[in-house]
């Protein structure tokens, strides 16, 4: 069974304090890795996608690494408006389902 | 519109009573999802369904949940007889096709059980 797990549940940070988010994954076979952010009351709204161990991607103060057993999303310089609950999700590559499996998500406030 | 759409928002209704939640896909989008998540969980998989394929139900909690995608397009997820429990927000998701693993969320179905 295909699981996730992310670390830790909730972060509080000052605006500027730069830190990562974890994200410890087992899957029989890795499709992809996905990054999502939700904000209150809005459903998830798609980030990244990494498919392989080394793989990084960027986006303005986010950045998304992999490797074979975790992913970290690290967060530069992070702004109030970064504040949201960022999920991670696994999609396995073998089995033909293509249902992505999702952690319980990182809540995270930054504060002015 | 160009995002998925799902109604209604939001949903109260009485124990016993049976509930019809909507979802629209992205126009194109074989693939479609729904999800449920209640307060501090994470997404619990429901129903997958996959262009004409059958739908993979494995993720349904007992069989008062039941879904159907008519012209491979707008879907409907049924709750009968609700109970407490079932209260949470119910999303959707679709996706170019399920390989692509990229979900696109509606804003979801907040559903209280009273």
């Amino acid at each position: 069974e295909d699981q996730v797990t992310q670390s830790p549940e909730a972060l509080r940070l000052q605006e500027g304090e730069s830190s990562s988010l974890n994200c410890s994954y087992t899957v029989s076979g890795l499709r992809g890795l996905f990054w999502y952010r939700q904000d209150p009351g809005k459903g998830p709204e798609f980030l990244f996608t990494l498919y392989s161990a080394g793989e990084e991607k960027e986006k303005e103060r986010l950045k998304a690494t992999l490797t074979k057993k975790e992913s970290f999303l690290h967060i530069t310089a992070p702004k109030p408006e970064d504040s949201a609950t960022y999920l991670c999700a696994v999609q396995a590559a073998s089995g033909g389902s293509y249902i992505p499996t999702f952690g319980r998500g990182t809540s995270l406030i930054v504060h002015p | 519109g160009a995002g998925v759409s799902q109604s209604p928002s939001n949903k109260v209704t009485e124990k016993g009573k049976d509930v019809e939640l909507r979802c629209d896909p992205i126009s194109g989008h074989t693939a479609l999802y729904w999800y449920r998540q209640s307060l501090g969980q994470g997404l619990e998989f429901l129903i997958y369904f996959q262009g004409n394929s059958a739908p993979d139900k494995s993720g349904l909690p007992s069989d008062r949940f039941s879904a159907e995608r008519t012209g491979g397009s707008v879907s409907t997820l049924t709750i009968q007889r609700t109970q407490q429990e079932d209260s949470a927000v119910y999303l959707c998701a679709s996706s170019l096709a399920g390989f692509t693993g990229e979900l696109f969320f509606g804003e979801g179905s907040r559903l209280t059980v009273l």
